[in-house]
């Protein structure tokens, strides 16, 4: 079946250092990809998506490159901030056989 | 429009009390899915829906029971809890398979 894998956290940054959390995935068919945060005490929230090989998803500063070739979505910001404090997901779903898939989710600190 | 609304907040349940989680969506969405979220496991799929009348079991279906008789409704039962289903529950709703998910808010349940 689908398999999303995020590398492990926590992830511990200073304030505007550049931020890379892997994403990988393993799928039937062509899935579409999304990075969701969830703040502290907080639901789900979505932060950029990709629908196809080579699109690339943007958002407050994130961004992710749909790579088919190497089956990634990795996300990165160039210069964090304390209030990115976070978990971040990473998160596969097909409209063919329709079984959404959520990696484990990686932690973020950012200090000061 | 409320999205997806979830309820209750917050539960405490004794080992063997049963009881329903309830949620809800206006967005007009075929596709809902409910979740659990545990410390460094991410969010596994326990139960979704493609359509009204049409259920299916995701990757930790025991324990728990769902039915969809209207598109917005989508209520998860426990049918004798147990202190292992001491978790975060999520529902989610989406309009097709590969698009975005909403999110409740959450429900978080203690079984004692």
């Amino acid at each position: 079946g689908d398999s999303v894998t995020q590398m492990e956290g926590p992830v511990t940054l200073s304030e505007e250092a550049f931020l890379t959390i892997n994403c990988t995935y393993t799928a039937t068919g062509y899935p579409s990809l999304f990075w969701y945060v969830q703040y502290p005490g907080e639901g789900l929230q979505l932060l950029l998506k990709a629908t196809k090989a080579d699109d690339k998803g943007s958002n407050k500063g994130f961004e992710a490159t749909y790579r088919k070739e190497t089956t990634s979505f990795h996300l990165e910001k160039g210069s964090v901030q304390v209030s990115d404090s976070a978990v971040y997901f990473c998160y596969l779903t097909s409209g063919g056989s329709y079984i959404p898939t959520f990696g484990r989710g990686t932690s973020l600190i950012v200090h000061p | 429009n409320a999205g997806v609304t979830q309820t209750p907040k917050f539960q405490v349940l004794k080992t063997g009390q049963s009881m329903t989680l309830q949620c809800a969506q206006d967005m007009n969405h075929e596709y809902m899915s409910w979740y659990r979220q545990d410390p460094g496991m991410g969010l596994r799929l326990i139960h979704y829906s493609v359509g009204a009348g049409i259920t299916d079991q995701g990757e930790v279906p025991n324990g728990y029971n769902v039915s969809r008789s209207t598109t917005e409704d989508f209520p998860l039962r426990l049918l004798s809890a147990a202190p292992s289903q001491t978790s975060v529950y999520f529902c989610a709703s989406q309009i097709e398979g590969d698009t975005e998910a909403f999110f409740g808010q959450g429900t978080r349940l203690t079984v004692v």
